[in-house]
């Protein structure tokens, strides 16, 4: 079982680029979101989605955004990389909507 | 609003030797808690979930955690550690019944030494 599945796994991006994350999970799981975890700061909810074509913000929005055309794909698009987006992202599903979550393995993305 | 206090960064501690990881939670609603555990360079996972009725839960690897209501905490225990327990381990609650948004605490890092 392939679970969630992140890419890529390392990035580094210059100031002002633009690129795309990508998560797929095959559990047939309606609830998707996508994380970052910075040192001594926990994971913050950056989006979430409840199903294909609805999604909705988290914590820290600001500078992202996302789509949810089919059940199985949830991309983080960064429009306008700056150095604050330095972190490591997560996407996780879960099967409720308050239920355990199911993480990828994380994408670790410098921006410089 | 909910949110999630790890009252220690760092757990050194020697193998064979017993650990707890405390963590405190605020809510004005019920909730359900969980602890993760991020092993190097991977994501998380879940180790234990308290969801209702007994109020010491087991997980996986031998640990346990135990809901106090009163005091609001969901501390993490093991009694005896091994080198693999070395890892990240976060504290998270999500309000019952009206979810998607799970909150983590900071986490504490566990560091077993030989």
């Amino acid at each position: 079982n392939a679970g969630v599945t992140q890419t890529p796994k390392f990035r580094i991006l210059k100031i002002g680029q633009s690129m795309t994350l990508q998560c797929t999970q095959d559990m047939n799981h309606n609830y998707m979101y996508w994380y970052r975890q910075d040192p001594g700061m926990g994971l913050k909810l950056i989006y979430y989605s409840v199903g294909a074509g609805i999604t909705d913000k988290g914590e820290v929005p600001n500078g992202y955004n996302v789509s949810r055309s089919t059940t199985e794909d949830f991309p983080l698009r960064l429009e306008l990389a700056a150095p604050s987006q330095t972190s490591v992202y997560f996407c996780a599903s879960s099967y409720t909507w308050d239920g355990e979550l199911f993480f990828g393995s994380g994408t670790q993305l410098s921006v410089l | 609003a909910q949110s999630v206090t790890q009252l220690d960064s760092q757990v050194p501690v020697f193998e064979e030797a017993p650990v707890e990881l405390r963590c405190n939670y605020s809510s004005s609603v019920s909730v359900y808690l969980f602890w993760y555990v991020q092993y190097p360079n991977q994501g998380l996972q879940l180790l234990l979930k308290y969801l209702s009725g007994s109020t010491l839960v087991k997980g996986i690897n031998g640990f346990e955690a135990e809901f106090n209501k009163s005091q609001t905490s969901f501390h993490l225990r093991k009694p005896s550690v091994h080198i693999s327990d070395t890892a990240e381990y976060f504290c998270a609650v999500i309000r019952r019944g009206g979810g998607f948004k799970t909150i983590f605490g900071a986490g504490t890092r566990l560091f077993v030494k030989a």
